[in-house]
């Protein structure tokens, strides 16, 4: 399995929205809505953010949201914060585990 | 409190072994699966291996398949990661993960993870 293809970088202005791509295929983020995105802040482990494409667990703050739509899914942050900057990974299973191969989001 | 604590990473010479171990505690072991998940010095998070609770059904990624065997003991509440054959493209954080299932057909299937330790660095050079 192939590495699913995220955007390498997104920035944004405190308050501003952005939105994370991440694409597959068939075999896994478009078989079901088995896709996960997590946060890395430098030096941490990754923290769960989204999982089952859309749902949030809980103790996320509702500012991050999931969606899906075919091959590709996508992960929103509203209200962008200074404390939002980190590397992003979607993940998703088909034939086994399968991650993005991330973003790193810049807060202006 | 779900706690995840990898342990045995260091430093090998290509060729060598290794073995990782990852201490759970604050929750009931036996019921979940674990896998082990690793990242390269700034590089992205790559997928190494899992173990079913059930069966103990063990899955590699082709790219330590036949080099590392995962294991796992309920009575310890560990998880281990044996790695033969170290190459210098194995050097990475290691982490250990708990997965969780969702409903899909009927079927449970292997979803995503909730919990992960803080991750232990293996360096392989020589």
């Amino acid at each position: 399995q192939s590495a699913l293809t995220q955007p390498a970088s997104v920035s944004g202005s405190p308050g501003q929205s952005i939105t994370i791509s991440c694409t597959g295929t068939s075999s896994d983020v478009g078989s079901y809505n088995i896709v996960s995105w997590y946060q890395q802040l430098p030096g941490e482990a990754p923290k769960l953010m989204i999982y089952e494409a859309s749902k949030r667990p809980s103790g996320v703050s509702s500012r991050f949201s999931g969606s899906k739509s075919g091959n590709t899914a996508s992960l929103t942050i509203s209200g962008l914060q200074a404390e939002d900057e980190a590397d992003y990974y979607c993940c998703s299973y088909g034939d086994n585990f399968v991650f993005g191969t991330g973003t790193k989001v810049t807060v202006l | 409190e779900v706690q995840l604590v990898e342990s045995g990473g260091g430093l090998v010479k290509p060729g060598g072994s290794l073995r990782l171990s990852c201490a759970a505690s604050g929750f009931t072991f036996s019921s979940y699966s674990l896998n082990w998940v690793r990242q390269a010095p700034g590089k992205g998070l790559e997928w190494v291996s899992s173990i079913s609770w059930s069966r103990g059904d063990k899955y590699y990624a082709d790219s330590v398949k036949g080099r590392f065997t995962i294991s796992r003991d309920n009575a310890k509440n560990s998880l281990y990661l044996q790695m033969n054959s170290l190459r210098a493209e194995d050097t990475a954080i290691y982490y250990c993960a708990r997965e969780r299932v969702t409903m899909v057909q009927e079927t449970l299937s292997p979803s995503f993870f909730d919990s992960w330790g803080q991750g232990t660095l293996v360096t392989v050079s020589s």
